[in-house]
């Protein structure tokens, strides 16, 4: 069975500094991971996503996250983040060819920034 | 929550009662999925149906729970009677492109069970 940890319930970091948000998988078969992004109140937005191909994969907004399968881990990460970035980032994975058929979701992070 | 509506967007009742929570795609899906998201257990996959049919229901956390999807534009989750410890935010979610995709998760229904 798949699943996913998190490994920080909470980041606090100043505004314009880097973050890196942890996410680490188990499956014992390939798989398709995603980061998603929940602002306060909203629902979940897709971040960004990796299928295959190159293991480097980034956001409209700044961030990256690098597929390491040896490390069975998927960070996410900013080199300079904003107050706008404040919300709760969730990693999760899914088995290919089913992509979308079920995901599984970490616990979350929440990303405080401050000024 | 690009394509998906829910209703309502708060809920508030009294323990026993019961509770509808809608979900409408935008534009028709024969893939829907329910979420339950708490403090405690986080983000939580209650059911979801492929071809309007549940494919996989071990989500949901007991009798209490029933969803349903006549059609590729609607699905119901219920919830009969309902308990103070089913007070959460409920999401729908639909996948974009069936099988290398992923979802697109509506605003949410936030239920509070006093």
């Amino acid at each position: 069975a798949q699943s996913v940890t998190q490994l920080d319930s909470q980041v606090p970091v100043f505004e314009e500094a880097p973050v890196e948000l942890r996410c680490n998988y188990s499956s014992s078969v390939s798989v398709y991971l995603f980061w998603y992004v929940q602002y306060p109140n909203q629902g979940l937005q897709l971040l960004l996503k990796y299928l295959s191909g190159s293991t480097l994969v980034e956001s409209i907004n700044g961030f990256e996250a690098e597929f390491n399968k040896s490390q069975t881990s998927f960070h996410l990460r900013k080199p300079s983040v904003h107050i706008s970035d404040t919300a709760e980032y969730f990693c999760a994975v899914s088995e290919p060819p089913q992509g979308a058929q079920k995901l599984v979701f970490g616990q979350g992070t929440r990303l405080t920034i401050n000024p | 929550d690009a394509g998906v509506i829910q209703s309502p967007r708060h809920e508030v009742t009294e323990m026993g009662q019961e509770v509808t929570l809608r979900c409408k795609p935008i534009s028709g899906h024969n893939s829907l999925f329910w979420y339950r998201q708490t403090m405690m257990r986080g983000l939580e996959l209650l059911i979801y149906f492929n071809n309007n049919v549940p494919i996989d229901d071990s989500g949901m956390p007991e009798d209490r729970f029933s969803a349903k999807m006549p059609n590729a534009s609607f699905s119901t989750l219920k919830i009969q009677p309902s308990e103070p410890r089913d007070s959460a935010v409920y999401f729908c979610a639909i996948p974009r492109l069936a099988g290398t995709d992923t979802q697109y998760f509506g605003p949410g229904t936030r239920l509070t069970v006093l």
